[in-house]
């Protein structure tokens, strides 16, 4: 079955820097994968997605990048700003059964 | 986009005793999702419950211990049965993704058995 799998755990960085966080999955017929925020005591909340047939996509600071051929996608955060600390998490599905499969989760540190 | 409405929010058990959580979405959804997720894990699916038929488990989950009724298209519960302290978590139910949709989520249970 799929795997997703996603690095780093943790990452820290400067206020106004940016952060790239990195997924991989297995399943070459995954073709939908959205990228989740999670703040503290708080249910997921979607930032951005990206579908198969599209390489990249931009949402203001936020971009996803998917390369189908590795296998790999990831999410830019670029001008980091304290209120995106919080939990980060990539996942990946296909349309024969719409099964979100989930990554480990990277917990964003914004440092002032 | 679907409101998806969850309670409890949090509730503390005794061992031995069961909770059932109650998932109400404003809208018709052919598929609903149970997960549950620790703290500071990620979400791991128990269940997935379809209007009409059984749910389909996850390895490692089983029916006696959480079963999931799906009386329409609008509403499900999943019951923590029997319940003991490595059941202590945060139970979330689901919906979506779908073709042009995303996964929206209830917002979550937070389970103590003590």
């Amino acid at each position: 079955g799929e795997n997703v799998e996603q690095h780093p755990s943790t990452l820290s960085v400067q206020e106004g820097d940016s952060a790239v966080i990195k997924c991989t999955y297995s399943d070459s017929a995954s073709n939908y994968f959205p990228w989740y925020k999670q703040e503290l005591g708080k249910r997921p909340q979607l930032i951005i997605d990206i579908r198969s047939n599209v390489g990249e996509k931009k949402d203001q600071r936020i971009a996803v990048t998917l390369n189908k051929t590795a296998k790999h996608f990831s999410l830019h955060i670029t001008e980091t700003q304290p209120e995106d600390s919080a939990v980060y998490f990539c996942a990946a599905s296909k349309d024969s059964n719409y099964q979100l499969i989930w990554g480990a989760g990277t917990k964003l540190i914004i440092k002032p | 986009s679907a409101v998806i409405s969850q309670k409890p929010s949090r509730d503390i058990c005794q061992r031995g005793t069961s909770l059932t959580i109650q998932c109400q979405v404003d809208s018709q959804v052919t598929m609903m999702f149970w997960y549950r997720q620790q703290p500071g894990q990620s979400l791991t699916l128990i269940a997935t419950a379809n209007q009409g038929s059984e749910a389909t488990y996850e390895s490692g989950f089983v029916i006696d211990k959480f079963p999931i009724s799906r009386p329409n298209l609008t509403f499900s519960t999943l019951t923590v049965s029997n319940m003991s302290p490595e059941d202590s978590s945060i139970y979330l139910c689901s919906v979506g993704p779908g073709l042009g949709t995303e996964a929206f989520f209830g917002q979550g249970t937070r389970l103590t058995v003590v």
